[in-house]
C-alpha cells in the first residue's frame, strides 16, 4: 500500500499571503489529521477530520482551516501568513486497529514564511 | 487533561550501549500508548504501541511496556546502533477517539 503523501514538500511564503497544503492518506483511512512542528513547540494537533467532517480541533487561531473531500484527501490552509506560521506540516491518516486508533505520517510540508 | 512527559534530551551514547528514554503519561481514561520515531527530513513512523496494562509493545529491538501504577511507558533498547540515532515521541490517545497527544520528543544521536 502506498504510503501518506504530502504536496508540496518544500514552499517558500511571504508574509500575508495565503497558502494550501494537501495530503493523500493511505488508501482505507477515513480519518486525517493535522499537525504543526517547530523546535519550540513540538507537535502541535491542528484538527482532524472523519469522513468529511471536522471531529477534533486544536488550539490555533481561525487562520488555519482545513477540509477533506469525499474520497477522503484533505487540504489545510493558512490564510494572512505571519513569521511564526514557518513550520513543518505533517499529515497523519489513521485507522482503527484492535481497541486504538493508529496514526500513520506523511513526509511533512515544510513551510517558510518570510 | 491528557498529557505525555518525556525526558529531555539530547542523548548521546556508543553504539552497543542500552537505551533509556522515559516516558510518564497523565490520562483520564484509559489510554493507549506509543513511540513514534522520527529520522531527518522525515515524518514520524509508529516504531510500537500498546493498549492496556502489563502489554509489552516491541519492534526492531525497542520495546516499552504499559505500567498502570507508575503511570510510564518507558522505551529500552538492549544494544543501539548508529542507524537509531532519530528523534523519539511517546504518544498517547484516548480509547474514546483519535485525539493523539505527543511528548516533546527525544533526540537521540549513537555515535561508532
Amino acid at each position: 500500500k502506498a504510503g501518506v503523501t504530502q504536496t508540496p514538500r518544500y514552499l517558500i511564503k511571504t508574509r500575508g499571503q495565503q497558502v494550501t497544503l494537501s495530503c493523500s492518506p493511505i488508501s482505507g483511512h477515513r480519518s486525517v489529521s493535522w499537525y504543526q512542528q517547530t523546535p519550540g513547540q513540538g507537535l502541535q494537533f491542528l484538527f482532524e477530520y472523519f469522513s468529511e467532517t471536522q471531529r477534533n480541533k486544536g488550539n490555533f487561531p481561525g487562520r488555519f482551516s482545513g477540509r477533506q473531500f469525499s474520497n477522503s484527501r484533505s487540504e489545510m490552509n493558512v490564510s494572512t501568513l505571519e513569521l511564526g506560521d514557518s513550520a513543518l506540516y505533517l499529515c497523519a491518516s489513521s485507522i482503527m486497529s484492535g481497541y486504538s486508533y493508529e496514526q500513520y505520517f506523511g513526509p511533512g510540508t515544510r513551510l517558510t514564511v518570510t | 487533561g491528557d498529557s505525555v512527559t518525556q525526558m529531555e534530551g539530547p542523548v548521546t551514547l556508543s553504539e552497543e550501549a542500552f537505551l533509556t528514554i522515559n516516558c510518564t503519561y497523565t490520562a483520564t481514561g484509559y489510554p493507549s500508548l506509543f513511540w513514534y520515531v522520527q529520522y531527518p527530513g522525515e515524518g514520524l513512523q509508529l516504531l510500537l504501541k500498546a493498549t492496556k496494562a502489563d502489554d509489552k509493545g516491541s519492534n526492531k529491538g525497542f520495546e516499552a511496556t504499559y505500567r498502570k501504577e507508575t503511570t510510564s511507558f518507558h522505551l529500552e533498547k538492549g544494544s543501539v546502533q548508529v542507524s537509531d540515532s532519530a528523534v523519539y515521541f511517546c504518544a498517547l490517545s484516548v480509547l474514546t477517539g483519535n485525539q493523539f497527544y505527543f511528548g516533546t520528543g527525544t533526540s537521540l544521536t549513537v555515535i561508532p
